[in-house]
């Protein structure tokens, strides 16, 4: 069985400080690891995705990702916040049969 | 390319009422699923499909029905609408060629049940 937890339902941070969403999952194989973004009123988007490549991954707008096999860990982060960042995001696990395990979201909102 | 399309955005049932979503993607998918999202609880998988003429349940199938006679649609239905069934439906599809595809989702489907 395959398992998702984020750790903050909800992150305020300042434009232009970092961001830190985290991310905890358990899994009985060896699972896929996404990012998803969803922006009010809107679908969900991709933001990045770990496939056993690299251990840290980079996404879109600006956004990277470390895998952390021995804390289960795989922790958003950006640099710099911008208020387009305000979303609700979510951590994703996919083990071998496609089925995706959704963690429960993270709301980041971004003071100007 | 459209992607993932989803009717209607918005739909207010009485209790009791059926009714179609409906989900149709352009992209040659042969995964496709549907899933509910509710406040706290992320997104729950209903139902999904790995290819026309096969379907199987997720974690939350009771009260939806769903049926795949075409690679494009996917649709679900809600026999006798609930107000527990009041919720953001999302369609996704995806390629099944590798577990580490990336799942396309629909707008979503506002549903108000009351």
């Amino acid at each position: 069985a395959q398992s998702v937890t984020q750790l903050d339902s909800h992150v305020s941070v300042s434009e232009g400080t970092p961001v830190l969403l985290r991310c905890n999952y358990s899994s009985s194989y060896s699972p896929s690891l996404f990012w998803y973004v969803q922006h009010p009123n809107k679908g969900l988007q991709l933001l990045l995705k770990y496939t056993s490549a690299a251990t840290l991954v980079k996404g879109i707008n600006g956004f990277e990702a470390e895998f952390k096999k021995s804390e289960t860990s795989f922790h958003l982060t950006k640099p710099s916040a911008h208020m387009s960042d305000a979303a609700e995001y979510f951590c994703v696990v996919s083990p071998s049969d496609y089925k995706l395990s959704f963690g429960a979201g993270t709301t980041v909102t971004v003071r100007a | 390319n459209a992607g993932v399309t989803q009717t209607p955005k918005f739909q207010v049932l009485k209790t009791g009422q059926s009714m179609t979503l409906q989900c149709a993607q352009d992209m040659n998918h042969e995964y496709m699923s549907w899933y509910r999202q509710d406040p706290g609880m992320g997104l729950r998988l209903i139902h999904y499909s790995v290819g026309a003429g096969i379907t199987d349940q997720g974690e939350v199938p009771n009260g939806y029905n769903v049926s795949r006679s075409t690679t494009e649609d996917f649709p679900l239905r809600l026999l006798s609408a609930a107000p527990s069934q009041t919720s953001v439906y999302f369609c996704a599809s995806s390629q099944t060629s590798s577990m580490n595809t990336e799942a396309f989702f629909g707008q979503g489907t506002r549903l108000t049940v009351v």
